[in-house]
């Protein structure tokens, strides 16, 4: 059983760095066709998808947040990173890791197993 | 980006219900299109993918249906453990939109 827990600092500073990590259990992250993606939801609002890093270490971003994201995987630890610059107030958030999987053209990539969640406030 | 809208965007209902939540795609996304079922505090679960092929473990009392922009999601006799926000999400193109949300309550 596939297992993601998402770990860092539950407060940042505004215009700081914003850096989590997402560690999985009960499977490798450099095996299989899957997207390892980051997600994000502002309190009272719906979900946003930040971006994620293929098994092969390709990325992409959510084109609003690409100036400030950066996704990485640290296959040695079976961790994968989320780094989002120049916080503001605006990316309070929780924040959720997911392993995405695409079965079939047909089918899509849909995300099967989901940490969850840690929260993140930008205070001063 | 794919905007993607759901209705209701509440929802209220009794045990044994059946209930149906639809979702709109901002253009066509074929088949493209996951449902999931959040409890705040918790991990999302992914509910169906493909719009309508059911994730491995999930109830059969729950469907999807649709393709191009429009899409359903049925359950059928509802339980106290469905009562919680269900989403939608494109997979067409990056950036994987979500629908804003539905919560599904208790009448």
């Amino acid at each position: 059983q596939v297992q993601l827990q998402e770990s860092g600092p539950g407060l940042v500073q505004p215009s700081q760095t914003l850096s989590l990590t997402c560690s999985v259990s009960g499977g490798s992250i450099n095996r299989g066709s899957y997207f390892w993606t980051w997600i994000r939801q502002p309190a009272g609002k719906g979900l946003e998808w930040i971006g994620r890093i293929y098994t092969s270490g390709g990325t992409n971003y959510n084109p609003s947040l690409m100036s400030r994201v950066t996704i990485s995987a640290d296959t040695s630890k079976n961790q994968f990173s989320l780094k989002l610059t120049s916080v503001t107030a605006a990316d309070t958030a929780m924040y959720f890791c997911a392993r995405g999987y695409g079965g079939s053209s047909s089918e899509g990539v849909r995300l099967d197993y989901w940490g969850q969640g840690t929260l993140v406030t930008v205070s001063a | 980006d794919i905007q993607m809208t759901q209705s209701p965007s509440s929802l209220s209902a009794s045990v044994g219900d059946r209930v149906t939540i639809t979702c709109r795609a901002s253009q066509t996304i074929s088949s493209y299109l996951n449902w999931y079922h959040h409890k705040p505090g918790k991990a999302p679960k992914l509910l169906i993918y493909g719009a309508s092929k059911l994730h491995s473990g999930v109830p059969s009392r729950f469907s999807g249906s649709g393709s191009g922009t429009d899409f359903t999601l049925t359950i059928s006799g509802l339980q106290l453990e469905d009562f919680a926000i269900y989403y939608c999400q494109q997979s067409y193109s990056p950036p994987h939109t979500f629908g804003q949300g539905t919560k599904l309550e208790i009448k």
